[in-house]
């Protein structure tokens, strides 16, 4: 089975706060994505990386940076979190741009204060 | 744009059937998802049409109109654990496969 992991389930960080969210998949999966999730606004795309290094903003960018250093781990940045940046976060992985399937991480509710 | 319709909120009965809509306007069509999400954990894959047509899976089927922009899912045989969000989401471009878009969640109730 897929598995996604992310490191936190629950994340306070106070305004301003640097803040890293960490998300790792065991299927050495080419294709990782970062989504928020909030309600009635259902998941947006925040970034994807297609390879090792290379990323691509998604519907929501402002705000966040990534990084993928290896191809199992994909990190999302809050340079600088704000209030607005409370919210549900999901990681998901699929095999390759011909794999439709996602497979999605248990998430990360953050608050920011 | 790029929009996905779904109702908000159902509530149907253990044992009865159940069908959640799914309208879209997207620029470009290669396929639609229907994902399961119980409260507090991850969304999980359904199921995926690209052709026009009924796919059935076990108690779920889903149905695939592209000339109306619309799909459905249908749950038979209702049990309790069939109370989640059900997330609709179409994959828009056919260069950029990787890409979903999603609804906002349909949140099913399903009443003894």
């Amino acid at each position: 089975d897929v598995k996604v992991t992310q490191s936190s389930r629950y994340l306070v960080k106070r305004t301003g706060e640097k803040v890293f969210l960490e998300c790792v998949q065991d299927m050495d999966h080419e294709n990782m994505f970062w989504y928020r999730q909030d309600p009635g606004l259902g998941l947006r795309l925040i970034y994807f990386s297609y390879d090792v290094k290379m990323k691509e903003k998604g519907d929501i960018p402002e705000g966040y940076s990534v990084s993928r250093e290896k191809k199992e781990r994909f990190s999302l940045i809050l340079e600088s979190a704000s209030t607005n940046q409370t919210s549900m976060y999901l990681c998901a992985s699929s095999l390759d741009l011909s794999e439709w399937e996602q497979y999605f991480g248990p998430g990360t509710r953050l608050t920011v204060t | 744009g790029q929009n996905i319709d779904q109702p908000t909120e159902m509530t149907a009965t253990e044992g009865a059937i159940v069908q959640i809509n799914c309208t879209y306007q997207t620029s470009g069509f290669n396929g639609l998802f229907w994902y399961q999400q119980h409260a507090g954990e991850a969304p999980t894959f359904l199921s995926y049409n690209v052709l026009d047509g009924l796919e059935e899976k076990g108690r779920f089927s889903s149905f695939l109109s592209r000339s109306k922009g619309y799909s459905y899912l249908l749950l038979k045989e209702l049990q309790m654990k069939d109370s989640a969000s059900y997330l609709c989401a179409v994959r828009p471009w056919m260069d950029s496969s990787y890409k979903l878009i999603f609804g906002s969640g349909t949140r099913l109730l399903v009443r003894p």
